[in-house]
C-alpha cells in the first residue's frame, strides 16, 4: 500500500540534544511538507520541498533543519536552538497544484 | 498572506443532529479549499476538497461543503451526526503551485457528539 511513514511515533529528547524525525513516502509525490501541531493552534508549516535537493522555509523554521536528497525522504532535525520543541509533528506529501496533501501518522516529541 | 478562520474551537452536537462547522478564508483569488479530519494521536485524513469544478462538494462519511465566493466561506455540514464523527476538523487553503502548494490551516474545531 502507498503512503507516508513517520518514525518513531514517540520520541523523547533531553534538553540540548538534536533529534531527527524520519518521513518516507512511496506515493511518488514531488512535494513534501513538515508541520508542527500544538493544542489550539492548528498546524503550522516548518519547511517544505517541491523537488529533490531544494527546500524552503515555512512560517516557523527557526530551530529546525531539513534535507531532501531523495524523492522519497524528507527528514526533519529539531536542533537545540528550538526553545520549545515539545509538539506533535506531521509530515505530508502532495502530487501538485490543487491536489490534496497526504499525511503520515505523526511523531510526538517530548523534551524531558 | 492568506489565512483561514474556523469559528468555534469546540462544537457539541447530539447524535442525529446537524453538524455545521464554519470556515472563512482570506484570499484575493479563489483558492483550493480542503477539509480534513483528525482522530486522537493520528494524522489528518481528507474529507473533501474544492477545486472549482462545483460549488457543492460531497465528501466521505456523509459530509459536504459549499463554496461561497461572495462570503469567502467553505462551511462543512453533515445532516445527522454519528458517534464516530467525534474528532477534530481542520479547514485548509492552498494557492497552488505559485505558493509551493502549501496548505494553510485554520485553528481546528473539536466536535463532541452526545448520545
Amino acid at each position: 500500500d502507498g503512503g507516508i511513514t513517520q518514525s518513531p511515533k514517540y520520541l523523547f529528547r533531553k534538553e540540548g540534544q538534536n533529534v531527527t524525525l524520519s518521513c518516507e513516502q512511496n506515493l511518488n509525490h514531488d512535494a513534501m511538507y513538515w508541520y508542527r501541531q500544538d493544542p489550539g493552534q492548528g498546524l503550522r508549516l516548518i519547511y517544505y520541498s517541491q523537488i529533490v535537493n531544494d527546500f524552503q522555509k515555512g512560517d516557523i523554521a527557526e530551530g529546525y533543519s531539513v534535507s531532501r536528497e531523495k524523492k522519497e525522504s524528507f527528514p526533519l532535525t529539531v536542533t537545540s536552538a528550538q526553545k520549545n520543541p515539545t509538539a506533535f509533528y506531521l509530515c505530508a506529501s502532495s502530487i501538485g497544484t490543487g491536489r490534496e496533501a497526504f499525511f503520515g501518522q505523526g511523531t510526538r516529541l517530548t523534551v524531558v | 498572506a492568506q489565512s483561514v478562520t474556523q469559528l468555534g474551537s469546540h462544537v457539541s452536537v447530539s447524535e442525529g443532529a446537524l453538524v455545521l462547522l464554519r470556515c472563512n478564508y482570506s484570499s484575493s483569488v479563489p483558492p483550493y479549499l480542503f477539509w480534513y479530519v483528525q482522530y486522537p494521536n493520528q494524522g489528518l485524513q481528507l474529507l473533501l476538497k474544492y477545486t472549482s469544478a462545483a460549488t457543492l462538494v460531497k465528501g466521505i462519511n456523509g459530509f459536504e461543503a459549499e463554496f461561497k465566493k461572495s462570503e469567502t466561506s467553505f462551511h462543512l455540514t453533515k445532516p445527522s451526526a454519528h458517534m464516530s464523527d467525534a474528532a477534530e476538523y481542520f479547514c485548509a487553503v492552498s494557492k497552488g503551485e505559485a505558493a509551493g502548494n502549501k496548505l494553510t490551516f485554520g485553528g481546528g474545531t473539536r466536535v463532541l457528539v452526545k448520545p
